[in-house]
């Protein structure tokens, strides 16, 4: 029971570089999420998807991209990576609707020196 | 727009109870949530609360909610070392989207 899988745990980027975060699940879930972390500030929303091919801005979403081809990928780009860019990085899911909490993977930690 | 404030630290004995609190701002909120997170993980659920209720128990567990003050609390009994984690209070509203707080970093002492 794999949930939601990011790839890579760890990774250090030098300003302006580019790089693909990846999320996968397999719970079937139309409604997918991508939030950083940064200490005292909670999580916060960048992109989220409610199914394969829509995809719409959270509260930070400037410098990232993401696209929707399929129910179970959910991708993150960064197009050119900056030191404010360093965070932790988590992809969530849950089933649309109702009460449904969000289901985590383990996140991504990235340093752009 | 939509807010979550929580404290952020607390430290609590082992054995004694933990009360972690929170406020929200908006008021369509319809479930509210704890989530725990362990260094190094992910946020992991620990319980959700459905806006219509006032209190959820789930064994050392106890969800408060004054939907009047816009408060939620985590009360956790016989706090032991391994609670000490990050608490997360979270809301989802009509949209889908959740919006988190800070978080509360809580110590249990031995």
């Amino acid at each position: 029971n794999a949930g939601v899988t990011q790839t890579p745990k760890f990774q250090v980027l030098k300003t302006g570089q580019s790089m693909t975060l990846q999320c996968a699940q397999d719970m079937n879930h139309e409604y997918m999420s991508w939030y950083r972390q940064d200490p005292g500030m909670g999580l916060r929303l960048i992109h989220y998807s409610v199914g394969a091919g829509i995809t719409d801005q959270g509260e930070v979403p400037n410098g990232y991209n993401v696209s929707r081809s399929t129910t179970e990928d959910f991708p993150l780009r960064l197009l050119s990576a900056a030191p404010s860019q360093t965070s932790v990085y988590f992809c969530a899911s849950s089933p649309e609707g109702g009460g449904s909490p969000l289901h985590f993977g383990n996140g991504t930690r990235l340093t752009v020196t | 727009g939509e807010d979550v404030e929580q404290s952020l630290f607390l430290s609590v004995r082992e054995g004694d109870s933990s009360v972690i609190n929170c406020t929200y701002t908006d008021s369509s909120s319809t479930y509210l949530y704890w989530y725990k997170q362990e260094p190094g993980a992910g946020l992991q659920l620990l319980t959700y609360i459905f806006s219509n209720m006032d209190m959820k128990q789930d064994q050392r567990l106890t969800v408060l909610l004054n939907k009047k003050d816009k408060h939620l609390s985590l009360r956790i009994a016989d706090t032991q070392t391994g609670d000490s984690a990050i608490y997360f209070c979270a809301e989802r509203d009509y949209g889908q989207n959740f919006v988190f707080g800070p978080g509360t970093r809580l110590s249990v002492l031995p």
